[in-house]
């Protein structure tokens, strides 16, 4: 139980051009899901909480603009990097907790996207 | 602000040689203490979440335990197969990981 999929697993895009990824739960409803980057050989960094039906919550210094988060459904978010740049080159990977009463539950997480800008 | 320190960072053991990671860390209110396990090129793999002081959780060869300002993961017997970058959280907040390799 518990599985978190991404989609896709890794793109290559030209400078200029936007990505969407995908974040599905498969086996359990997740009213947040969260978003992280990962630099090589560094820990993950919140981006942004998403949640169902209502507006992302971005952490300091990530644009809004940028990263478009839409959490549509209670097993999809999305994320957009718009008009992508070789620094947006990163890992993306997102979670999802069967959070519960306001309790952050164990998060589960995708199994990443590696975006590589040219 | 909730800060979280992973040592070392990174550990060499010989397979069948006993250690411990530490993760210390820093809250206005815990609300649960996070260990994962991530491989290269991977998402992170939930392994135990603790919740109060004394609590401790085994898994196979890994058992964590946890006080007011620590966390220990503890790994017994550990094999090549156990080698992955340890990450410790409390709630979206991730520490550097502890990058551990065994060697046969």
């Amino acid at each position: 139980g518990a599985v978190v999929s991404q989609h896709p697993s890794w793109v290559i895009c030209k400078s200029g051009t936007s990505v969407k990824i995908e974040c599905r739960s498969l086996d359990f409803q997740a009213t947040t899901m969260f978003w992280y980057r990962q630099f090589p050989k560094q820990s993950l960094m919140l981006m942004a909480t998403s949640n169902e039906g209502s507006k992302a919550t971005y952490e300091q210094g990530v644009e809004k603009d940028k990263f478009l988060i839409n959490h549509a459904s209670l097993t999809l978010s999305t994320l957009t990097v718009t008009s992508a740049h070789p620094e947006d080159s990163s890992f993306y990977i997102c979670s999802a907790t069967p959070s519960v009463g306001g309790r952050i539950d164990t998060q589960y997480f995708g199994p990443g996207t590696r975006l590589t800008v040219l | 602000e909730d800060q979280v320190t992973q040592s070392p960072e990174a550990l060499r053991l010989q397979e069948g040689e006993s250690s411990s990671l530490n993760c210390s860390y820093t809250v206005s209110g815990l609300r649960g203490l996070f260990w994962y396990r991530q491989d290269p090129g991977k998402g992170p793999e939930f392994l135990f979440t603790l919740y109060s002081a004394g609590e401790e959780k085994e898994k196979e060869r890994l058992k964590a335990t946890l006080t007011k300002k620590e966390s220990f993961l503890h790994i017994t017997a550990p094999k090549p197969e156990d080698s992955a970058t340890y990450l410790c959280a409390v709630p979206m907040r991730f520490g550097a990981g502890t990058r551990l390799t065994v060697k046969p």
